[in-house]
């Protein structure tokens, strides 16, 4: 069971927009800034969006955050095939950091 | 461009130590990064393990803190992560890391190995 919650599985057609959630606490979330990742069948875990919505070089600008009290979320615009995936949020808690269990977005 | 590299046994007997290395290329891990060791059971999520400065500060998962041992050969610019006492609800894909931010650690990994899957079985 993981400390930050997110939903098994989400879905969109092509170029639609999608929403994942990360439902966490003031332990995590609410006081601290929220990471997130993709993960590709097969492949290491790739940074999309990390401290206050900043994007490494290279992610699209179609991938943003938000985040409120206790909760973050990412949105995807513009729903591609390539954007089929696992994602997961990640942020300190305390004195360790935690991962959401991942959401696996499907692109119908 | 950085590139890591996990390396280790494959299989690990229960109660044993794993033991794996990550190999950085083409960045010293004695610059102004933290590195750190992420691990993912097979189907299942991330698991943070520990986060490591070169100056020694390190942060652990409480829940393997008592399990895990870091250490650094800087001379060969690979650090080797130990968990003793291993059961089957370790056996997951191993990967290193690098955060993406100068000085502190942010969790934000930005280069990572490929993975290693460490099989725990007798």
């Amino acid at each position: 069971q993981s400390v930050l919650t997110q939903p098994p599985s989400a879905s969109g057609t092509p170029g639609q927009g999608v929403t994942i959630s990360c439902s966490g606490s003031s332990s995590n979330i609410g006081n601290h800034p929220v990471n997130w990742y993709q993960q590709l069948p097969g492949t290491a875990p790739k940074l999309l969006i990390y401290g206050n919505g900043q994007r490494p070089s290279g992610v699209p600008d179609r991938f943003s955050s938000s985040k409120s009290g206790t909760s973050a979320s990412l949105a995807i615009s513009g729903l591609q095939s390539e954007d089929e995936a696992d994602y997961y949020c990640a942020a300190w808690d305390d004195s360790y950091w935690v991962f959401g269990g991942g959401t696996k977005l499907t692109v119908l | 461009q950085v590139q890591l590299q996990e390396s280790g046994p494959g299989l690990v007997k229960p109660s044993e130590t794993l033991s794996l290395t990550c190999t950085v290329s083409d960045y010293s891990i004695s610059s102004d990064y933290y590195w750190g060791w992420i691990r993912q059971p097979p189907g299942k999520g991330l698991e943070w393990i520990v986060s490591f400065y070169h100056s020694g500060t390190t942060y652990y998962n409480p829940s393997l803190k008592s399990r895990v041992t870091i250490s650094v050969e800087m001379s060969k610019n690979q650090f080797s992560l130990k968990l003793s006492s291993v059961t089957a609800a370790d056996t997951a894909v191993y990967y290193c890391a690098r955060d993406c931010e100068r000085g502190h650690s942010s969790g934000c990994f930005d280069f990572w190995g490929q993975g290693a899957l460490l099989t725990v079985s007798s």
